[in-house]
């Protein structure tokens, strides 16, 4: 079974700059996550989508991040314009369901480091 | 508003040596709790995950409790290995939200 799928796993642009994450869940999973991980701090979760709509956007900093899983699959993370505080590796995350099923586990992509300079 | 913290936030062991990490949850109404792993410049991979009706959950030579009473669970591992050095993260489900909660993360060396 092929995991989750992130590109670029690398990205260095400068501040005010705009960049673009790609997510491709795990086939049949209806929920995708975004999390945004500082170095040295625990996964912080951004935004969340159940099938192709938002469930829970309330920490997405929406006056520069943007996200959309159109048609319930893949889905894109994009930042404009980039502020030094945004160098993090961002995350994205899949379940075949909700977490509050039974023995339902969440599994995550590689990444994307993104550095602002 | 959940709080998830992991004590301590770094461990080095000789190889061999058995092995407990904390994390400890603010939400009583916990509906299950993962625990990661995390190498450098990877990103999770899940090694256990344990229900809040559940007291326990083993997967080789790791053991997870979970003790909802106390806000804590702890993740056991036997008989340590340099393989086994990384950053390993907890993280819950509350009952009221679909998502997850992490910890900070306890970063592990195992020394050969």
């Amino acid at each position: 079974e092929a995991g989750v799928a992130q590109s670029p796993r690398y990205k260095i642009i400068e501040k005010r700059q705009s960049v673009a994450f790609w997510c491709n869940p795990i086939s049949g999973h209806a929920t995708l996550y975004w999390y945004q991980q500082i170095l040295g701090q625990g996964p912080k979760l951004l935004i969340q989508f159940q099938n192709n709509g938002v469930v829970d956007d309330s920490q997405l900093p929406k006056d520069r991040f943007s996200a959309e899983r159109l048609k319930g699959v893949d889905s894109t993370l994009k930042i404009q314009p980039a502020k030094l505080e945004d160098s993090a590796v961002y995350l994205c995350a899949s379940s075949l369901v909700d977490l509050r099923h039974l023995n339902t586990e969440a599994f995550f992509g590689q990444g994307t480091r993104l550095t602002v300079v | 508003k959940q709080e998830v913290t992991q004590i301590p936030a770094a461990l080095s062991v000789p190889e061999g040596e058995n092995l407990v990490l904390n994390c400890s949850f603010t939400d009583s109404a916990i509906y299950n709790l993962q625990w990661f792993r995390q190498d450098p410049g990877k990103g999770l991979t899940s090694l256990l995950l344990i229900q809040s009706s559940q007291r326990e959950q083993t997967s080789g030579r790791l053991n997870a409790s979970l003790d909802k009473s106390s806000g804590r669970s702890t993740l056991y591992i036997a008989a340590s290995q340099p393989g086994d050095s990384a950053t390993y993260l907890c993280a819950e489900t509350n009952n009221a939200g679909n998502m997850l909660t992490f910890g900070g993360g306890t970063r592990l060396m195992v020394k050969p």
